[in-house]
């Protein structure tokens, strides 16, 4: 089955340092990769919309040069959380959409960001 | 404003019970409606979808009810395990607007020994 994986799943780092967040998709390509955050106990929230070889779309309230997204191939996806502060704290999840698989978008195991 | 209203938040099943999980959305628009299932700690997993073209859908245990006039989809899980509890999230795609997923509020299910 596709496999989506993200690196690293926990990350704890000081105020003001950036963090990279990597989602590769395994044995498929993704044209199109998806970011969310996602607080305790609620839903997830789309951050941006990532095409390969094109820059994001971002929704809506969600800061651009805070959260920079690299699609560089057709595996793999970046986020980096710039000068991080703690209420960036949250657990950031990727998913991938197969190319060849119609609608279908598998998601990454997340990563859990801690901002002291 | 919020696309895809999910209930209940919570729910508690004895083992051996039905979980019903309820969705209604608004958008006309949405062609392709997924459900979701996340355990503490990671991300979510596909279980089952259906696109507005049928009625029902079954996979094992779990079947989606959908009801296009109303804008309404369940989800059911029979004889339901304690290694189904988890956090259920409804969705629906817009495939004509970028296949992107508004996701329900999520519905904790507790399934009890």
């Amino acid at each position: 089955g596709a496999v989506v994986s993200q690196h690293p799943s926990r990350v704890i780092c000081k105020s003001g340092t950036s963090v990279k967040i990597e989602c590769r998709s395994l044995d498929f390509q993704a044209t199109t990769m998806f970011w969310y955050r996602q607080f305790p106990k609620q839903s997830l929230m789309l951050m941006a919309t990532s095409n390969e070889g094109s820059k994001a779309t971002y929704e809506q309230g969600v800061e651009k040069d805070k959260f920079l997204i690299n699609h560089a191939s057709l595996t793999l996806s970046t986020l980096t959380v710039t000068s991080a502060h703690p209420e960036d704290s949250s657990f950031y999840i990727c998913s991938a959409e197969d190319r060849f698989s119609y609608n279908e978008q598998f998601f990454g195991p997340g990563t859990r960001l801690t901002v002291l | 404003q919020q696309q895809v209203k999910q209930s209940p938040q919570s729910l508690i099943v004895q083992k051996g019970g039905i979980s019903i999980i309820n969705c209604a959305y608004e958008n006309t628009a949405f062609d392709y409606f997924p459900w979701y299932q996340q355990f503490p700690g990671k991300g979510p997993a596909l279980l089952i979808a259906i696109r507005p073209d049928v009625s029902e859908k079954k996979e094992g245990r779990f079947t989606i009810s959908f009801n296009k006039s109303a804008k309404q989809f369940s989800l059911h899980i029979m004889d339901s395990q304690p290694g189904d509890s988890a956090t259920y999230f409804c969705a629906a795609v817009n495939n004509n607007a970028g296949n992107m997923l508004t996701f329900g509020g999520g519905t904790r299910l507790m399934v009890k020994p």
